[in-house]
């Protein structure tokens, strides 16, 4: 079990620039998930995939975001146009389909907006 | 509006002590419920996890937490903590549809005192 991974685990940008996450779940998970956490908050979901099928998306989840998992295994989160707002840590979680197993979290990408 | 309530976020105490965090949903119906841990400069944890059964669920590290069904609460418990245990406690909820994307509160930091 090598864990979710996410990269990169730092991004500063400046704001209306452009940015992309990744996650790699674990490999024989079918559900992924992406949560958003702020200073002082719980993480906040954000979007679910089953397999490559984008499934769930969240009302926070503005135009400017999109997510992608496209082959099944890993993820992207771009977020377009970066406001103050978004600056986060954007966490990435995978589970198996059996309903009675948890997600397993990985260590998240901080975005910092300038 | 639904959601996890958790309270008291800061909690500082001494070795030995006993600690108890609050939880409580609004959410009705069938929820599965979950604590997760999160250690300085790591990757959130699932400490236990509550299906079904026995309301007392034991986890990792001598932690336990009961569901009582009938006050909407999952509270955590550890009898005796270490400086170890010091970390941010996360309460979640699965919700009772779609699917299994957690709804988390606004986490408790516990800080051990040697």
């Amino acid at each position: 079990d090598t864990g979710v991974s996410q990269n990169p685990r730092h991004k500063i940008t400046k704001r209306g620039q452009n940015v992309t996450f990744r996650c790699d779940p674990i490999s024989e998970h079918n559900r992924l998930y992406w949560y958003r956490q702020t200073l002082g908050q719980g993480p906040e979901f954000l979007t679910y995939f089953q397999n490559e099928a984008q499934l769930e998306k969240s009302r926070l989840l503005s135009d400017r975001f999109s997510a992608e998992r496209p082959k099944g295994s890993f993820s992207t989160l771009e977020i377009q146009r970066t406001e103050q707002g978004d600056s986060a840590m954007y966490l990435c979680a995978s589970s198996s389909d059996r309903g009675d197993q948890p997600q397993h979290f990985g260590d998240g990408t901080r975005l910092s907006i300038l | 509006a639904q959601s996890v309530s958790q309270h008291n976020h800061h909690v500082i105490l001494s070795e030995a002590a006993s600690l108890e965090l609050g939880c409580n949903y609004s959410y009705g119906g069938t929820v599965n419920l979950f604590w997760y841990v999160q250690y300085p400069g790591q990757h959130l944890q699932l400490l236990l996890k509550y299906f079904s059964g026995d309301p007392l669920v034991k986890g990792i590290k001598g932690f336990e937490a009961e569901f009582i069904k009938s006050k909407f609460s999952f509270n955590l418990r550890k009898p005796s903590v270490q400086w170890s245990d010091t970390a941010e406690y996360f309460c979640a909820v699965t919700l009772p549809y779609g699917n299994n994307r957690l709804a988390f509160g606004k986490g408790n930091q516990v800080v051990v005192i040697p």
